[in-house]
Protein backbone atom coordinates (compact mmCIF):
# COMPACT_ATOMS: atom_id res chain seq x y z
CA UNK A 1 0.00 0.00 0.00
CA UNK A 2 0.99 3.87 0.03
CA UNK A 3 3.39 5.16 2.23
CA UNK A 4 3.60 8.71 2.82
CA UNK A 5 6.76 10.53 5.12
CA UNK A 6 6.50 13.78 6.55
CA UNK A 7 8.97 16.14 7.28
CA UNK A 8 9.75 17.55 9.99
CA UNK A 9 7.77 16.36 12.50
CA UNK A 10 8.48 20.23 14.47
CA UNK A 11 9.15 23.62 13.06
CA UNK A 12 9.57 26.60 15.02
CA UNK A 13 9.87 29.89 12.88
CA UNK A 14 9.63 34.09 13.88
CA UNK A 15 6.63 35.42 12.68
CA UNK A 16 6.75 36.83 9.44
CA UNK A 17 9.44 34.06 8.09
CA UNK A 18 8.32 31.36 5.77
CA UNK A 19 7.57 27.77 7.08
CA UNK A 20 7.46 24.33 4.28
CA UNK A 21 6.45 21.26 5.18
CA UNK A 22 8.20 18.26 2.78
CA UNK A 23 6.18 15.11 2.19
CA UNK A 24 6.93 12.04 0.28
CA UNK A 25 4.94 8.98 -1.49
CA UNK A 26 5.44 5.73 -2.38
CA UNK A 27 2.23 4.95 -5.13
CA UNK A 28 2.62 6.55 -8.02
CA UNK A 29 -1.67 5.55 -8.58
CA UNK A 30 -1.52 8.17 -6.02
CA UNK A 31 -3.03 11.53 -7.87
CA UNK A 32 -4.68 13.70 -5.35
CA UNK A 33 -2.88 15.50 -2.06
CA UNK A 34 -4.57 17.52 0.30
CA UNK A 35 -3.55 19.28 3.30
CA UNK A 36 -4.70 19.50 6.63
CA UNK A 37 -4.72 21.91 9.75
CA UNK A 38 -5.19 20.99 12.89
CA UNK A 39 -5.64 23.17 16.29
CA UNK A 40 -5.33 22.15 19.22
CA UNK A 41 -8.37 19.42 20.15
CA UNK A 42 -10.17 20.29 17.07
CA UNK A 43 -10.80 18.75 14.34
CA UNK A 44 -8.44 18.49 11.15
CA UNK A 45 -9.68 21.30 8.35
CA UNK A 46 -8.26 21.36 4.47
CA UNK A 47 -6.37 23.96 3.59
CA UNK A 48 -5.18 23.16 0.45
CA UNK A 49 -4.95 20.99 -2.24
CA UNK A 50 -3.12 19.87 -5.14
CA UNK A 51 -4.29 17.32 -8.22
CA UNK A 52 -1.62 15.39 -9.92
CA UNK A 53 -2.19 16.85 -13.19
CA UNK A 54 -1.30 20.21 -11.25
CA UNK A 55 2.55 21.32 -10.31
CA UNK A 56 1.40 24.24 -8.14
CA UNK A 57 -1.08 25.79 -6.22
CA UNK A 58 -1.54 29.38 -4.27
CA UNK A 59 -3.90 30.42 -2.43
CA UNK A 60 -3.61 33.65 -0.44
CA UNK A 61 -0.18 32.86 2.11
CA UNK A 62 -0.29 29.27 1.47
CA UNK A 63 1.04 27.22 -1.76
CA UNK A 64 1.68 23.58 -2.38
CA UNK A 65 4.16 22.09 -4.97
CA UNK A 66 3.92 18.55 -6.42
CA UNK A 67 6.60 16.64 -8.05
CA UNK A 68 5.34 13.60 -9.76
CA UNK A 69 8.41 12.06 -10.61
CA UNK A 70 10.19 12.50 -7.89
CA UNK A 71 6.89 11.42 -5.69
CA UNK A 72 7.13 14.57 -3.46
CA UNK A 73 4.88 17.63 -2.48
CA UNK A 74 5.65 20.62 0.00
CA UNK A 75 3.50 22.77 1.60
CA UNK A 76 4.78 26.58 1.99
CA UNK A 77 3.53 29.02 4.42
CA UNK A 78 4.81 32.58 4.10
CA UNK A 79 4.80 35.55 6.56
CA UNK A 80 3.55 33.44 8.83
CA UNK A 81 1.08 34.51 11.79
CA UNK A 82 0.86 32.84 15.50
CA UNK A 83 -2.24 31.68 14.13
CA UNK A 84 -0.58 29.48 12.02
CA UNK A 85 0.47 27.39 15.15
CA UNK A 86 -1.21 24.38 14.47
CA UNK A 87 -0.33 20.70 13.52
CA UNK A 88 -0.55 20.34 9.93
CA UNK A 89 -0.93 17.06 8.23
CA UNK A 90 -0.15 15.91 3.96
CA UNK A 91 -2.27 13.05 2.80
CA UNK A 92 -2.22 10.95 -0.47
CA UNK A 93 -5.33 9.63 -2.26
CA UNK A 94 -5.50 7.02 -3.75
CA UNK A 95 -8.72 5.26 -5.34
CA UNK A 96 -11.29 4.99 -1.63
CA UNK A 97 -8.27 5.49 1.03
CA UNK A 98 -6.29 8.90 2.07
CA UNK A 99 -3.23 8.01 3.75
CA UNK A 100 -1.57 10.63 6.32
CA UNK A 101 1.88 11.76 6.74
CA UNK A 102 2.34 11.70 10.75
CA UNK A 103 2.01 14.93 11.07
CA UNK A 104 4.11 18.77 11.92
CA UNK A 105 3.77 20.66 14.76
CA UNK A 106 4.11 24.51 13.59
CA UNK A 107 4.95 26.75 16.29
CA UNK A 108 5.04 30.57 15.27
CA UNK A 109 7.19 32.57 17.77
CA UNK A 110 5.92 36.36 17.72
CA UNK B 1 -24.55 22.40 1.70
CA UNK B 2 -23.06 18.88 3.51
CA UNK B 3 -22.67 19.00 7.18
CA UNK B 4 -21.30 16.43 9.37
CA UNK B 5 -22.63 15.51 12.88
CA UNK B 6 -20.78 13.32 15.15
CA UNK B 7 -21.60 12.35 19.17
CA UNK B 8 -20.91 12.38 21.74
CA UNK B 9 -18.50 15.09 21.53
CA UNK B 10 -16.48 13.48 24.96
CA UNK B 11 -17.23 10.14 26.86
CA UNK B 12 -15.60 8.67 29.78
CA UNK B 13 -16.28 4.94 30.03
CA UNK B 14 -14.69 2.62 32.18
CA UNK B 15 -12.76 -1.18 30.84
CA UNK B 16 -14.99 -3.51 29.66
CA UNK B 17 -18.09 -1.26 28.65
CA UNK B 18 -19.24 -1.36 25.63
CA UNK B 19 -18.92 1.78 23.48
CA UNK B 20 -21.35 3.14 20.77
CA UNK B 21 -20.27 6.55 18.49
CA UNK B 22 -22.27 7.41 16.19
CA UNK B 23 -21.96 9.77 12.55
CA UNK B 24 -23.95 11.22 10.00
CA UNK B 25 -24.04 13.56 7.02
CA UNK B 26 -26.33 15.67 5.48
CA UNK B 27 -26.95 16.91 2.12
CA UNK B 28 -24.78 14.15 0.26
CA UNK B 29 -25.90 11.01 -1.22
CA UNK B 30 -23.75 8.01 -1.08
CA UNK B 31 -20.96 9.79 1.08
CA UNK B 32 -17.53 7.19 0.99
CA UNK B 33 -17.20 6.79 4.79
CA UNK B 34 -14.59 6.88 7.15
CA UNK B 35 -13.81 6.09 11.51
CA UNK B 36 -10.32 7.65 12.28
CA UNK B 37 -8.63 7.22 15.98
CA UNK B 38 -5.71 9.68 17.25
CA UNK B 39 -3.86 9.06 20.22
CA UNK B 40 -3.01 11.89 21.97
CA UNK B 41 0.03 14.08 20.23
CA UNK B 42 0.18 11.54 17.30
CA UNK B 43 -1.29 10.89 13.67
CA UNK B 44 -4.48 9.44 11.91
CA UNK B 45 -5.37 5.50 12.28
CA UNK B 46 -7.42 4.60 10.14
CA UNK B 47 -9.76 2.15 11.79
CA UNK B 48 -12.97 1.40 8.86
CA UNK B 49 -14.15 2.93 5.82
CA UNK B 50 -17.39 2.57 3.82
CA UNK B 51 -18.43 3.22 0.34
CA UNK B 52 -21.72 2.11 0.85
CA UNK B 53 -24.48 0.33 3.19
CA UNK B 54 -23.10 -2.86 4.71
CA UNK B 55 -19.93 -2.14 3.00
CA UNK B 56 -17.13 -1.64 5.60
CA UNK B 57 -13.58 -2.58 4.97
CA UNK B 58 -11.98 -2.94 8.12
CA UNK B 59 -8.11 -1.95 8.34
CA UNK B 60 -7.10 -2.47 11.36
CA UNK B 61 -8.58 -5.83 13.51
CA UNK B 62 -9.15 -5.15 16.72
CA UNK B 63 -11.99 -4.90 19.41
CA UNK B 64 -13.77 -2.06 17.67
CA UNK B 65 -16.51 -2.95 15.03
CA UNK B 66 -18.40 -0.41 12.74
CA UNK B 67 -21.82 -0.52 10.69
CA UNK B 68 -23.58 1.33 8.44
CA UNK B 69 -27.16 1.01 8.51
CA UNK B 70 -28.09 3.82 6.42
CA UNK B 71 -26.73 5.50 3.45
CA UNK B 72 -25.46 8.40 5.60
CA UNK B 73 -25.05 6.79 9.31
CA UNK B 74 -21.93 4.96 10.23
CA UNK B 75 -21.57 3.65 14.00
CA UNK B 76 -18.34 2.91 15.38
CA UNK B 77 -19.00 -0.09 17.96
CA UNK B 78 -17.41 -1.94 20.96
CA UNK B 79 -18.29 -5.05 23.12
CA UNK B 80 -15.95 -4.13 25.81
CA UNK B 81 -13.43 -1.38 25.88
CA UNK B 82 -9.85 -1.77 26.91
CA UNK B 83 -7.46 1.02 28.39
CA UNK B 84 -5.83 1.30 24.77
CA UNK B 85 -8.96 2.10 22.77
CA UNK B 86 -8.46 5.73 24.42
CA UNK B 87 -7.76 8.17 21.79
CA UNK B 88 -9.87 11.02 19.46
CA UNK B 89 -12.04 9.39 17.16
CA UNK B 90 -13.09 11.60 13.83
CA UNK B 91 -15.89 10.11 11.63
CA UNK B 92 -14.71 12.01 7.88
CA UNK B 93 -16.88 11.71 4.42
CA UNK B 94 -15.95 12.11 0.93
CA UNK B 95 -17.74 12.57 -2.40
CA UNK B 96 -18.80 8.96 -3.15
CA UNK B 97 -19.38 6.90 -6.72
CA UNK B 98 -16.06 6.84 -7.94
CA UNK B 99 -15.83 10.65 -8.10
CA UNK B 100 -11.84 11.31 -8.11
CA UNK B 101 -9.85 13.93 -6.34
CA UNK B 102 -12.80 14.80 -3.53
CA UNK B 103 -10.83 15.76 0.12
CA UNK B 104 -12.10 14.63 3.16
CA UNK B 105 -14.21 16.38 5.66
CA UNK B 106 -14.07 15.38 9.41
CA UNK B 107 -16.61 16.01 11.79
CA UNK B 108 -15.83 17.30 15.16
CA UNK B 109 -14.82 14.09 16.68
CA UNK B 110 -15.50 12.45 19.84
CA UNK B 111 -12.89 12.46 22.63
CA UNK B 112 -13.06 8.99 24.86
CA UNK B 113 -10.94 8.30 27.96
CA UNK B 114 -11.22 4.57 29.24
CA UNK B 115 -10.60 4.51 32.75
Amino acid sequence: GENVEQHPSTLSVQEGDSAVIKCTYSDSASNYFPWYKQELGKRPQLIIDIRSNVGEKKDQRIAVTLNKTAKHFSLHITETQPEDSAVYFCAANTGNQFYFGTGTSLTVIP
Amino acid sequence: SQTIHQWPATLVQPVGSPLSLECTVEGTSNPNLYWYRQAAGRGLQLLFYSIGIDQISSEVPQNLSASRPQDRQFILSSKKLLLSDSGFYLCAWTTGGGAPNSPLHFGNGTRLTVT
